[in-house]
């Protein structure tokens, strides 16, 4: 069966530190796999979404970035977390036509 | 771009109430979901349409696929103090790999006891 792992469930991190989430897929191959974040309980803001290893698209400019260096891994990470960049965080995947399936986040807390 | 514009934004409703939310967009999708996501959960699916005008239920949920494939909507019957959560739906345009899903904004669903 697919499935996603995502994690840390929760982060807290200080201002000008740096960040790396990682998520994974199992149970299915080229999948396409997305970043989401989540202000305030409401509208998913797409960060980055990926058809392929190394074949990335940034939705919105910003202090964060994303790399996928396997076909089922995908990492959202920043040099230098912001105030601006808490938020609840969430991996996504799904393939051609299929419904996508969503980690459980990651709450991040930068102080 | 694609634009999903859902509806209403939120919704406060008494226990036993019939709920009622929609979807529109301004170009066509190939396939509608709608989720549900719990506080600190990612989203769950609910319901997948794959057809225009596909009409599909699941428990107390019923979904539709617009025949235009520029809407959907999500009704709920009967409403229970555990429905409580925000409302995804959600469109794929595409046939081929890259064709990426849109969200709209969410319906925060409220349901007093």
């Amino acid at each position: 069966s697919q499935t996603i792992h995502q994690w840390p469930a929760t982060l807290v991190q200080p201002v000008g530190s740096p960040l790396s989430l990682e998520c994974t897929v199992e149970g299915t191959s080229n999948p396409n796999l997305y970043w989401y974040r989540q202000a305030a309980g409401r509208g998913l803001q797409l960060l980055f979404y990926s058809i392929g290893i190394d074949q990335i698209s940034s939705e919105v400019p910003q202090n964060l970035s994303a790399s996928r260096p396997q076909d089922r891994q995908f990492i959202l990470s920043s040099k230098k977390l912001l105030l601006s960049d808490s938020g609840f965080y969430l991996c996504a995947f799904d393939r051609v036509n299929t419904e996508a399936f969503f980690g459980q986040g990651t709450r991040l807390t930068v102080v | 771009g694609q634009q999903l514009n859902q509806s209403p934004q939120s919704m406060f409703i008494q226990e036993g109430e019939d709920v009622s939310m929609n979807c529109t967009s301004s170009s066509i999708f190939n396939t509608w979901l709608w989720y549900k996501q719990e506080p600190g959960e990612g989203p769950v699916l609910l319901i997948a349409l794959y057809k225009a005008g596909e009409l599909t239920s699941n428990g107390r949920l019923t979904a539709q696929f617009g025949i235009t494939r520029k809407d959907s909507f999500l009704n709920i019957s009967a409403s229970i103090p555990s429905d409580v959560g925000i409302y995804f739906c959600a469109g794929q345009w595409g046939e081929t790999s890259g064709s990426r899903l849109t969200f709209g904004e969410g319906t925060q669903l409220t349901v007093n006891p």
